[in-house]
């Protein structure tokens, strides 16, 4: 049973390109939070997501950001006209319940690096 | 305050120390807490479980106190491979997601 897969697992972009990240959650596992590490700072809740459903999205900047976690297919985290601040570890986690948290695991994450 | 504050560290110990690591919460409707460990630039790892009348798991101990919010991390006979970055967690309000203090860097020499 694969864990928690993300890909790339390293992105350079440049200024006003657009970022897509992936996540397959494990199987079984229909739940899926993304977070956001900047350098030296601590993880950031950004977005919790089921199956074709938002559930919670307070953690997700205002603008260019969005994500969605579509019935087939991995969960796509999507950063349009990336700017620098926007580099970043961003991680995503699955549960096959809300937050089961004896069942819940990280993937290695995706660098972002925005030049 | 912060929702989750943690020491600043870095905590520098030799093998076989013992060291604590505290953590405050601000949200006192809070009910589930954890400690997770993240080595450098990989992703965090669910080390253990708060509950509220602590738990041991071998050389760890965790704490908590609902009155004053407040978990705290024990360490006992320090390893090498103990170095790593400490991270304390609770549940938001909603009980959707969690959330991460900054962390508290360990670093244990022989």
């Amino acid at each position: 049973n694969a864990g928690v897969m993300q890909n790339p697992r390293h992105l350079v972009r440049r200024r006003g390109q657009e970022a897509r990240l992936r996540c397959s959650p494990m199987k079984g596992h229909s739940h899926v939070y993304w977070y956001r590490q900047l350098p030296e700072e601590g993880l950031k809740f950004m977005v919790y997501l089921q199956k074709e459903n938002i559930i919670d999205e307070s953690g997700m900047p205002k603008e260019r950001f969005s994500a969605e976690f579509p019935k087939e297919g991995p969960s796509i985290l999507r950063i349009q006209q990336v700017v620098r601040g926007d580099s970043a570890a961003y991680f995503c986690a699955s549960s096959p319940q809300p937050w089961s948290q004896d069942e819940a695991f990280f993937g290695q994450g995706t660098r972002l690096t925005v030049v | 305050r912060k929702e989750v504050e943690q020491d600043p560290g870095p905590f520098n110990v030799p093998e076989g120390a013992t060291v604590a690591f505290n953590c405050t919460y601000s949200n006192s409707a809070s009910q589930s807490f954890f400690w997770y460990r993240q080595d450098c630039r990989k992703e965090p790892k669910l080390l253990m479980s708060v509950y509220s009348s602590g738990n041991e798991d071998g050389r760890f101990t965790a704490q908590l106190n609902r009155a004053s919010q407040y978990i705290s991390l024990l360490i006992r006979d320090s390893k090498l491979s103990d170095s790593a970055t400490y991270l304390c967690v609770v549940f938001n309000q909603a009980g959707t997601a969690l959330i991460f203090g900054k962390g508290t860097t360990l670093s244990v020499s022989s």
